[in-house]
């Protein structure tokens, strides 16, 4: 069936450098995507969201990209921060009736 | 502070016992959802619901049910606990859009396993 999925399961970076985190999606009719972190014992957290008239949204320290052609997503961490060490999940709706798609996440460590 | 509120955060049940999870959110959200995340995986959907008095099923519904008797509450029944119910479960609720944000709040989840 239509799913979403995650390149990485895990992925190192040092603090301070730039992070990536990739996701392909598979259903061409998703109109909306959104980026969660989730903490160690937490529920997830809404990070950013892109629609699919969009190829690029920013916010603070974080940058959603959408490549519709290949339909990839990707999300770009700035400056990468202990904080910022999480699973990071991709989420596509796939019917527009808010019933999210979930990857199996992306687990991001930071180095010190 | 408005959020999605779950109860309990852990329980231990042995097989065959039943249990409710709990579910309450604060912010006259019309859209609510159960999830589960096995260890290591992604969320699958449980159940969710549009509104009081509508609910529906989702990817993995078998062995729970739901009711949505008013707009704030949700509650996840499980019936004759099994060993694959050991999970942890979220619960989430949807704004209606209306800021252009359509993701989910999500509660801090309920630990539960089942010996």
């Amino acid at each position: 069936g239509e799913s979403v999925g995650l390149h990485l399961p895990t992925l190192s970076v040092q603090e301070g450098d730039n992070s990536i985190i990739n996701c392909a999606y598979s259903n061409s009719a998703s109109d909306y995507f959104i980026w969660y972190k989730q903490e160690s014992g937490k529920g997830p957290q809404f990070i950013i969201d892109i629609r699919s008239n969009m190829d690029k949204r920013q916010g603070q320290r974080v940058t959603v990209l959408l490549n519709k052609t290949v339909k990839h997503l990707s999300l770009q961490i700035a400056a990468t921060q202990p904080g910022d060490s999480a699973v990071y999940f991709c989420a596509e709706d796939a019917s527009g009736t808010y019933k999210y798609i979930f990857g199996t996440g992306t687990r991001l460590k930071v180095l010190a | 502070n408005a959020g999605v509120t779950q109860t309990p955060k852990f329980r231990i049940l042995k097989i065959g016992q039943s249990m409710t999870l709990q579910c309450a959110q604060d912010m006259n959200h019309n859209y609510m959802y159960w999830y589960r995340q096995d260890p290591g995986m992604g969320l699958k959907l449980i159940y969710y619901s549009v509104g009081a008095g509508i609910t529906d099923k989702g990817e993995v519904p078998n062995g729970y049910n739901v009711s949505r008797s008013t707009t704030e509450d949700f509650p996840l029944r499980l019936e004759l606990a099994a060993p694959s119910q050991t999970s942890v479960y979220f619960c989430a609720s949807s704004s209606n859009g209306d800021r252009g944000y359509y993701g989910y709040t999500f509660g801090s989840g309920t630990r539960l396993t089942v010996v």
